[in-house]
């Protein structure tokens, strides 16, 4: 069945580092949506990406949605302790676009 | 404010013992879906509603009900809750796949 992965399962930098996550899907999805989910919290919408090679930035956050629409990335400039959390990408299932899959998170950790 | 309610935040039970949780939103949102998080399995959706009185199953329906009597209330049962129901539940809500998902603030089930 349709697939989607995130690596790395975990990174762990020095404040200031940059870090990036990446999305891969089995199939083809006809958008990418990305969370953030604080330890203890609940997931929180960060961006929608719908086009092939859309780049999206927030600040520090640089979006993208791969040509073939099967991968996304996350790349995140200078981290912050702010920026602790456990990431996540989701799309729509192929076979019901009502059914929205999430990958399996990238957790990110800061050594201030 | 815009959010998504779900009580109880936390509840332990016994095995057998009929219990609902319940998730109310004051977005006007017609999309809304129960998911479930446990370690390493990421974030697995149980059901989901297109608008009231319209219901479908998920990825692991097994277990629970939901009903959508109403636009705002979504709730989710377990009418002969099982150890392996014990996680954390999140109900989202959103228009329909535009905006992205707005999550409560999570329910942690634990049944002995």
């Amino acid at each position: 069945g349709q697939q989607v992965m995130q690596i790395p399962q975990y990174q762990h930098v020095q404040e200031g580092e940059d870090f990036t996550t990446y999305c891969n899907s089995s199939t083809t999805l006809s958008n990418i949506q990305w969370y953030k989910q604080r330890p203890g919290g609940h997931p929180v919408f960060l961006i929608q990406l719908v086009k092939s090679g859309e780049v999206k930035k927030q600040k520090r956050l640089t979006f993208q949605f791969g040509e073939a629409k099967k991968n996304s990335s996350l790349h995140i400039t200078a981290t912050q302790t702010t920026d602790v959390g456990t990431y996540f990408c989701a799309g729509p299932r192929y076979s019901s676009a009502s059914k929205i899959i999430f990958g399996s998170g990238t957790r990110l950790s800061i050594r201030p | 404010e815009a959010q998504v309610t779900q009580n109880p935040r936390y509840l332990i039970t016994v095995t057998g013992k009929k219990l609902t949780v319940t998730c109310s939103q004051n977005m006007n949102h017609e999309y809304m879906s129960w998911y479930r998080q446990d370690p390493g399995l990421g974030l697995r959706q149980i059901y989901y509603s297109m608008n009231v009185e319209v219901t479908d199953k998920g990825d692991v329906p097994e277990g629970y009900k939901v009903s959508r009597k109403e636009k705002r209330n979504f709730p989710l049962i377990l009418e002969s809750p099982s150890p392996n129901q014990t996680s954390l539940y999140f109900c989202a809500s959103s228009t329909r796949q535009v905006d992205g998902y707005t999550f409560g603030s999570g329910t942690r089930l634990t049944v002995v």
